[in-house]
């Protein structure tokens, strides 16, 4: 079953303006992770941010984690034509069956216009 | 350094047909996965290899298997091809540390079963 449910499905914004996406999850997480993936390619590893952790930021990224809320952002500031893709939330902790797994929404498709 | 490649690029099969996807990463890393991503659905775990030697079941297991060959290697195999196995497979690799908890994507297989 899906861990991580992002929101909204999809987004279309300008070059320059702002880009924020939302991730919620359901179980007690170890960490939290944000990949992104360009059409037809493979995922690439953005950030992630443990549990104890409240926020973090790589570049032109920010990434917030709210454990009472089971919730996550992702933002993106001053964005570029050339970070349309698709981005996923993946949730990283144990299993029902006692397994270390990371498991991932559905994504959420960003078109940055030029 | 290639990380994580996959073969074939794109198959397309007959059901009943068999096929065997295979991967292989050259960066050491212990932990492998087999991954589905179908429309709409994110990514879904299908198999993974904690260690060269351990394979383990993930959310979609059913009509597949797999050999954790050797560290570098990590096969999936059909047996019976069926159209609801088509999908874009992906394999992934995984490195752990203090601060670092990574998976790495090959390019993916695009199968269609007809």
């Amino acid at each position: 079953s899906q861990q991580g449910e992002e929101d909204p499905q999809a987004l279309s914004i300008q070059e320059g303006e702002n880009a924020t996406m939302n991730c919620s999850y359901k179980t007690s997480i170890n960490n939290l992770q944000w990949y992104r993936q360009n059409s037809g390619r493979g995922l690439v590893h953005l950030i992630l941010i443990r549990s104890n952790e409240r926020e973090k930021h790589s570049g032109r990224l920010r990434v917030t984690l709210d454990t009472s809320k089971k919730s996550s952002s992702l933002l993106i500031t001053a964005s570029r034509a050339a970070d349309t893709a698709s981005y996923f939330c993946a949730t990283a902790g144990y299993s029902g069956a006692g397994s270390y797994q990371l498991t991932f929404g559905k994504g959420t498709k960003l078109s940055v216009i030029p | 350094n290639a990380g994580v490649t996959q073969t074939p690029k794109f198959q397309v099969l007959k059901t009943g047909q068999s096929m065997t996807l295979q991967c292989a990463q050259d960066m050491n890393h212990n932990s492998m996965y087999w991954y589905r991503q179908d429309p709409g659905m994110g990514l879904r775990l299908i198999y993974y290899s904690a260690s060269e030697g351990t394979t383990d079941k993930g959310e979609v297991p059913n009509g597949y298997n797999v050999s954790r060959l050797n560290k570098r290697e990590f096969s999936l195999r059909l047996e019976s091809a069926a159209p609801s196995q088509t999908s874009v497979y992906f394999c992934a690799s995984r490195v752990t540390g203090t601060s670092t908890d990574t998976q790495y994507f090959g390019p993916g297989t695009r199968l269609t079963v007809l």
